[in-house]
């Protein structure tokens, strides 16, 4: 398989529960942040935006969540299935530049039968 | 995937040589990247490109060359300066905020 996510961290949920997907990020001018889905040997798949201007935004299944006071951002998957097993990064970037976007390196989410 | 296409999916380069990967995209986006990917890593970038034959270097552009001739293409050259080239490489198009991914591309240094 690909070798993208090695020594990332892991979490592991059982198929039906929800899981949660944590990250810190750096720059406190971010305004504007991005959760990739990133299956073995493919590349990342856009699943949900947030703007700074927001606390939460609900999509299919996937809720994201932003702290602005401790630069944090959560991904919530509701009744997580098999198909939802790959490594999940976010992104966050400030100006409107897309060369100034900052990647996180990702946590890994098992779906376990 | 998208509109966003990537070739080869794998790539093997014998030390010495220069290799291009090719990205083209038809989702008429102005804006192109290319990142690296390392286990462990967060994406970094190579370089990109904000309009037709305009690009600018990123964080890591030494031992690379790209070129921007046409809107959909944007082609990424691997030289022998660069000594670590073993990786996965993501092109990407967007708008001024949003990005969205290509396939990727294995490169895999022999």
């Amino acid at each position: 398989g690909e070798s993208v996510g090695l020594h990332l961290p892991t979490l592991s949920v059982q198929e039906g529960d929800n899981s949660i997907i944590n990250c810190a990020y750096s720059n406190s001018a971010s305004d504007y942040f991005i959760w990739y889905k990133q299956e073995s040997g493919k590349g990342p798949q856009f699943i949900i935006d947030i703007r700074s201007n927001m606390d939460k935004r609900q999509g299919q299944r996937v809720t994201v969540l932003l702290n602005k006071t401790v630069k944090h951002l959560s991904l919530q998957i509701a009744a997580t299935q098999p198909g939802d097993s790959a490594v999940y990064f976010c992104a966050e970037n400030w100006d409107n530049y897309g060369q100034n976007f900052v990647f996180g390196p990702g946590t890994r989410l098992s779906v376990l039968p | 995937d998208g509109g966003i296409t990537q070739s080869p999916k794998y790539l093997f380069r014998k030390e010495g040589q220069n290799v291009t990967l090719s990205c083209e995209q038809n989702l008429n986006h102005d804006a192109m990247y290319w990142y690296r990917q390392d286990p462990g890593q967060g994406l970094r970038l190579i370089y990109y490109s904000q309009i037709v034959n305009d690009f600018q270097k990123g964080d890591i552009a030494e031992g690379y060359s790209v070129s921007r001739e046409k809107k959909e293409s944007f082609p990424l050259t691997v030289t022998s300066a660069q000594k670590n080239p073993t990786a996965f490489y993501l092109c990407a198009s967007g708008t001024s905020d949003t990005q969205y991914f290509g396939p990727g591309t294995r490169l895999t240094v022999l």
